[in-house]
Parts: C-alpha cells; sequence; structure tokens
C-alpha cells in the first residue's frame, strides 16, 4: 500500500498561473521528497526536505513540510509548458533504510 | 558524469518465463533500490541492497529476487513471470557515506516490462 495521497490527483492550469500540489502521510519520516516524471519515463528529483525544515526553495519551486499534519505542499511559481508531468512526493519513513513510500502523483497539465 | 543507467530499455516475455533487469548506480553511490510502477500508480518498493546484501524489503513475493555486484551495480530477477508484473520497473540508486543516510536518490530511465 502507498503511503502518501497527492491532492489534487489532477491539475490543469494557464501558462504564468501559480500550481500548486498537496501530499499527505501517515507515518513519521527522516525526510519527504517531490519528484517529477515526465510520461512515464524515469523520476527526476526535484527537492528533499528533511522532518526539522519547515520550508525550502528551488529555482521557481517552493516546499513546505508540517509534520504536525503530516503534510507537504510543492508549489510551481509562473508555470510554463514544459512543467506538464506528473508530480509524486515519496516520504522515507524514520527507523528505515531510506526506502521511498510514494503517493499515486498529481497530473500536471500547463498550456501556453 | 553517467547517471543511473539501466538495460534493458524494453522488454516483452509471456507467462510463467524468467526475465532479468539491469542497474549501473551513479558514480560515488552505493546503494540500489529497485521500484515496480504499475500504470497510471506511484512507483512500489521492492527491495535495496547496500554491501551486496538486501537489507530491506517490500511487500513483493519471493519471485523478486536481486543481486548486488561488487561495483554496485544490481540485478533484478523475476521468475515465473505473471501478467500483473507487466510494469514500469525502476532503479534508484542514493548512499555514497555510510549508506545508512538519507538522502536524495537518483532514479534510472527505467525498464519497461510487458509479460503477454
Amino acid at each position: 500500500s502507498q503511503q502518501g495521497e497527492e491532492d489534487p490527483q489532477a491539475l490543469s492550469i494557464q501558462e504564468g498561473e501559480n500550481a500548486t500540489m498537496n501530499c499527505s502521510y501517515k507515518t513519521s519520516i527522516n525526510n519527504l521528497q517531490w519528484y517529477r516524471q515526465n510520461s512515464g519515463r524515469g523520476l527526476v528529483h526535484l527537492i528533499l526536505i528533511r522532518s526539522n525544515e519547515r520550508e525550502k526553495h528551488s529555482g521557481r519551486l517552493r516546499v513546505t513540510l508540517d509534520t504536525s499534519k503530516k503534510s507537504s505542499s510543492l508549489l510551481i511559481t509562473a508555470s510554463r509548458a514544459a512543467d506538464t508531468a506528473s508530480y509524486f512526493c515519496a516520504t522515507a519513513p524514520s527507523g528505515g533504510y531510506n526506502k521511498l513510500i510514494f503517493g499515486a502523483g498529481t497530473r500536471l497539465a500547463v498550456h501556453p | 558524469d553517467a547517471g543511473v543507467t539501466q538495460s534493458p530499455t524494453h522488454l516483452i516475455k509471456t507467462r510463467g518465463q524468467q526475465v532479468t533487469l539491469r542497474c549501473s548506480p551513479k558514480s560515488g553511490h552505493d546503494t540500489v533500490s529497485w521500484y515496480q510502477q504499475a500504470l497510471g500508480q506511484g512507483p512500489q518498493f521492492i527491495f535495496q541492497y547496500y554491501e551486496e546484501e538486501e537489507r530491506q524489503r517490500g511487500n513483493f513475493p519471493d519471485r523478486f529476487s536481486g543481486h548486488q555486484f561488487p561495483n554496485y551495480s544490481s540485478e533484478l530477477n523475476v521468475n515465473a513471470l505473471l501478467l500483473g508484473d507487466s510494469a514500469l520497473y525502476l532503479c534508484a540508486s542514493s548512499g555514497g557515506t555510510s549508506g545508512r543516510a538519507y538522502n536524495e536518490q537518483f532514479f534510472g530511465p527505467g525498464t519497461r516490462l510487458t509479460v503477454l
């Protein structure tokens, strides 16, 4: 079974708009990672946020983590058509060996 | 610096056959994890190899087995293939320090397995 759940399942926006995706999980974690996947190809690592961090930025990406609510969000600002992809959150449970538990993903479509 | 590589890219097998997938980790990484991704779903953890041993396993039957070589590359073997084994198989590498550090995992392009 998958621990994480992304919300929404699908998101359609226009270029230039911001896209926000949410992720919830069930157990305590060491870190949470966000990945992008284009058309069923390999996963591209976007950002890692550790359990003692609350917010992290990377270029147009902003990730927040609320461990009390067991939730995270990914914000992509000024979206581009090239951002069209599936986005997954993955948690590394505490006490494990960095195995990742993925949600079902959010499918983002950015229209020119 | 080559990233994670996997071979083959695509594979078609019939039920009951056996398959071997291969993975070479990113340079400097010593830990390899395998994931199965069914169509429309997120990846599911199969197992992880470190120092040539399986150290953690997900909820997959014994038909799924693996190996890690001294150069850190890895193989995933699936015996007695079922239709439900059709999926994208992803390899990820990480580590490079103690092997226990919680670091980013870098994924390969995957092997698309179709079982007929």
